[in-house]
């Protein structure tokens, strides 16, 4: 069973530029979630999206939003972009909603703003 | 927000020495997850530890839950180079959300 994956596994943006980062759940997992980690800030709460809606939110700027399609795939956008968006951005899928003991995260995506 | 903290946030030891690692807050938990995390790669879950008190054990490592449930301790006997990772704990918050400490940092130099 293939795990999650995530891309592009690697980006370079420009300051006050956009991006769409993409993960793709283990097949037949209906949740998607959003983390950022940084050195600084640790692993933290972007959000969470089952069945095309988002379920749940973290305390992060309006310039990240996501979305979920049916086939259960979900991206995230970060428009304006900051020197602080630079981190690695997690994905982690689950079975359920409001599982976030049984998730499996992605190798991420690591986006380096200059 | 409750807060984990682990310490050490660095240790670097020799293969075949013991460690422990540790995660504390000031909040109960209603269960707490350990993960691996290497160069490059998302983080492993290794264990999640619900009950107060809990011990378990998985091949050389050694996972412990306080009485309290505020806080845990992973243990790690005769380190080998492929223990090498940041280890994260995470508690669920009321909010659902899983919080993550900022990991120990663990180098185990052949």
């Amino acid at each position: 069973k293939a795990g999650v994956t995530q891309t592009p596994r690697y980006l370079i943006k420009t300051r006050g530029q956009q991006v769409t980062l993409s993960c793709s759940p283990i097949s037949g997992h209906r949740s998607v979630s959003w983390y950022q980690q940084t050195p600084g800030q640790g692993l933290q709460f972007l959000f969470e999206y089952f069945s095309e809606t988002q379920r749940n939110k973290g305390n992060f700027p309006g310039r990240f939003s996501g979305r979920q399609f049916s086939n259960s795939r979900s991206e995230m956008n970060v428009s304006t972009l900051e020197l602080g968006d630079s981190a690695l951005y997690l994905c982690a899928s689950s079975l359920a909603q409001g599982a976030p003991d049984e998730q499996y995260f992605g190798p991420g995506t690591r986006l380096t703003v200059t | 927000t409750q807060l984990l903290e682990q310490s050490p946030q660095f240790l670097s030891i020799q293969e075949g020495e013991n460690l422990t690692v540790y995660c504390n807050s000031s909040s109960v938990f209603s269960s707490l997850q350990w993960y691996r995390q290497e160069p490059g790669e998302g983080p492993v879950l290794l264990v999640t530890v619900v009950t107060g008190g809990e011990v378990k054990k998985l091949k050389r490592l050694t996972f412990q839950f306080g009485d309290a449930r505020k806080d845990s301790s992973l243990h790690i006997t005769a380190a080998q180079p492929g223990d090498t990772g940041l280890y994260l704990c995470a508690g669920v918050e009321g909010n659902n959300r899983l919080a993550f400490g900022k990991g120990n940092q663990v180098v185990v130099i052949p």
